[in-house]
């Protein structure tokens, strides 16, 4: 099971992009690295999911460098309604159970 | 978009008693998980299943745990003797099975606040 590493918590003002990275240097070649985003008293909540290279959705992009022993999770834009909890999670396949770090706290200030 | 429901979305018990947290999984999904993260703590999983049978679980889910999938719809959680170290934020989670996927994508209820008094 690879380990992740995030920072514990970011702070940035509306408008602004932000950029989560996250560290796997024991990352298998078959896991993928998924986000999650949790606002509070609410579950958690898929935003993207990546092996390597870039992917982007409606909501961010995930950058994974060659190497795939970070990514790097970037929110455009952000408003304060992105305020959030962020997880990076790095699951291989067949797995039936997501294990969930202690996150990524955003704040956005106005 | 599809969700998770779960009911109720508060409840309080005393010590002791049993309790059965309910969850309406997403219609076509077939995984089915419970997770729950205590006040200011990690989400920590507790049990996952599948074909009507636990397919894992975690050391949290000890024998005073159980899930249920009492018809096609259901999915509970019953805690049979709560503790007050059982109040969290229950959560309830599905996927869908696809055998072209290479991992998961979980769906999450909005939870269930569990206070043990």
């Amino acid at each position: 099971l690879a380990k992740t590493t995030q920072p514990i918590s970011m702070d940035s003002y509306e408008g602004q992009e932000v950029n989560i990275t996250c560290s796997h240097n024991n990352i298998a070649t078959n896991d993928y690295i998924t986000w999650y985003q949790q606002f509070p008293s609410q579950g958690p909540r898929f935003i993207i999911q990546g092996y390597k290279t870039k992917v982007t959705n409606e909501v961010a992009s995930l950058f994974i460098p060659a190497d795939r022993k970070s990514s790097t999770l970037s929110l455009p834009r952000v408003s304060l309604s992105d305020t959030a909890v962020y997880y990076c999670l790095v699951e291989g396949t067949g797995r039936r159970a997501l294990t969930f770090g202690s996150g990524t706290r955003l704040q956005v200030q106005p | 978009e599809p969700e998770v429901t779960q009911t109720p979305s508060h409840q309080v018990t005393q010590m002791g008693q049993e309790v059965i947290l309910r969850c309406v999984p997403i219609s076509n999904h077939l995984y089915f998980y419970w997770y729950r993260q205590i006040l200011g703590q990690k989400v920590e999983f507790l049990v996952s299943f599948y074909n009507n049978e636990i397919s894992e679980k975690s050391e949290i889910f000890d024998d005073q745990f159980s899930v249920e999938r009492p018809d096609g719809s259901n999915f509970t959680l019953k805690i049979r003797s709560t503790k007050l170290e059982d109040s969290a934020m229950y959560f309830c989670a599905s996927s869908e099975l696809d055998v072209l996927s290479t991992n998961e994508k979980l769906f999450f209820g909005s939870g269930t606040q569990l206070s043990v008094l």
